[in-house]
């Protein structure tokens, strides 16, 4: 069975200062693996997404994931956080080798609160 | 460029009332998505099409009925609501499948009362 963990329901961060959101997951074969940002009110936005290749990704807005087989995991990073980056973010996972056309797992999210 | 426009955004129904929940994207998508997201929960899967005339169960399907007919809509339908499915709905669309970018709706919030 496929899952994913976000292990910090909130990140609180300061301007400026690097941000870390936390992403692991369990996947029977190879992942695919993703990130999403939500803004208040608004629906889900792609930041970025690992298929293959290279371990790190880069995405919208200045942010970039490194993919970890053997931590099964996919850190969300950010060199420099911005107020303006204050929104929920989630990890999904799918598992390449799954059967189903629409299955791609949802973490719980993690609510990062960049202070000025 | 309107992307995946959903309505109504905002909803209170009675228990046992119906309704259906409107999905339309103009992006030529061959698969569209319902998730419902509940607080601290995520996303769970509710339906989804991978082309018109076809559509399939996701994880949390009961209650729910989904129809196909054209690429650009996906309506999501509750028959007899209960309070369990007071939730935010998401719809959303991609052009080849869960491994591309989705996009998705601002939503409809939902309460069953």
């Amino acid at each position: 069975a496929q899952s994913v963990a976000q292990p910090e329901d909130q990140v609180n961060v300061a301007e400026g200062n690097p941000l870390t959101v936390k992403c692991t997951y369990s996947v029977s074969g190879n992942p695919y693996l993703f990130w999403y940002v939500q803004y208040p009110n608004r629906g889900l936005q792609f930041l970025l997404k690992y298929i293959t290749g290279d371990n790190l990704v880069k995405g919208s807005y200045g942010f970039e994931a490194e993919f970890n087989k053997s931590q099964t995991s996919f850190h969300l990073k950010k060199p420099s956080a911005l107020v303006s980056d204050s929104a929920l973010y989630f990890c999904a996972v799918r598992d390449k080798d799954g059967g189903s056309q629409g299955n791609l797992i949802f973490g719980k999210g993690t609510k990062l609160s960049v202070k000025p | 460029n309107a992307g995946v426009t959903q309505t109504p955004k905002f909803r209170i129904l009675k228990i046992g009332q119906s309704m259906t929940l409107q999905c339309a994207q103009d992006m030529n998508h061959n698969y569209m998505y319902w998730y419902r997201q509940d607080p601290g929960m995520g996303l769970k899967l509710i339906y989804y099409s991978v082309g018109a005339g076809i559509t399939d169960k996701g994880e949390v399907p009961n209650g729910y009925n989904v129809s196909r007919s054209t690429t650009e809509d996906f309506p999501l339908r509750l028959e007899l609501a209960a309070p369990s499915q007071t939730s935010v709905y998401f719809c959303a669309s991609s052009l080849h499948g869960p491994n591309t970018e989705a996009f998705f709706g601002q939503g409809t919030r939902l309460t069953v009362v």
